[in-house]
């Protein structure tokens, strides 16, 4: 079946620093690939998403590009903040497993000033 | 303003005792929700209804309920056959077979006295 394996934690960087949390899927067909962001007790919110190979999703400076040939979708920024603590979770959505959505089991990433 | 509204924030229970999680959505989506957040293992699919009167059991739902009588509610009941049932509980909502996005509500916390 469909699965993620995403980089595991807890991160933690300076201000300013080079964020990259890596993410691997498997699964069948063409799935959508997702990033959401969940701030402290918080539900989770969407952060980007890509839908076809080679797409890059972008938002608030984050980046990640859908890579079929190494069924990868890893998450990037140039420069975090400390407003950037959260954890972030990778997720396909199936392409043929009706509407269902397999998240990975979360990076934290911590933010220092 | 359209979202996900989960009740209650926090809840107790005595073990023994069977609870029922509120979840509406005002967002006129179809496809709802729910997962079961554990520190360290991500999300995992607990039930979810593609439309009204319909629901499909998803990775873990032994010792849990729902129903879905009304397109805006989904409620789950955490019955006492749940063996080990404290965790954060997460309702989302989608568009079914739409490559978009599971709308999440703030999440409630069951702790089991």
């Amino acid at each position: 079946g469909d699965s993620v394996t995403q980089m595991e934690g807890p991160v933690t960087l300076s201000e300013e620093a080079f964020l990259t949390i890596n993410c691997t899927y498997t699964a069948t067909g063409y799935p959508s690939l997702f990033w959401y962001v969940q701030y402290p007790g918080e539900g989770l919110q969407l952060l980007l998403k890509a839908t076809k190979a080679d797409d890059k999703g972008s938002n608030k400076g984050f980046e990640a590009t859908y890579r079929k040939e190494t069924t990868s979708f890893h998450l990037e920024k140039g420069s975090v903040q400390v407003s950037d603590s959260a954890v972030y979770f990778c997720a396909t959505q199936g392409w043929n497993t009706g509407n269902q959505f397999y998240f990975g089991t979360g990076t934290s990433l911590t933010v220092i000033p | 303003d359209g979202g996900i509204t989960q009740s209650p924030k926090y809840l107790f229970r005595k073990e023994g005792q069977n609870v029922t999680l509120s979840c509406e959505q005002n967002l006129n989506h179809d496809a709802m929700y729910w997962y079961r957040q554990d520190p360290g293992q991500g999300l995992r699919l607990i039930y979810y209804s593609q439309i009204v009167n319909d629901f499909q059991k998803g990775d873990i739902a032994e010792g849990y309920s729902v129903s879905r009588e009304k397109k805006e509610s989904f409620p789950l009941t955490v019955t006492s056959a749940q063996k080990n049932p404290t965790a954060f509980y997460l309702c989302a909502s989608s568009i079914p077979r739409n490559t978009g996005e599971l709308f999440f509500g703030e999440g409630s916390r069951l702790t089991v006295l």
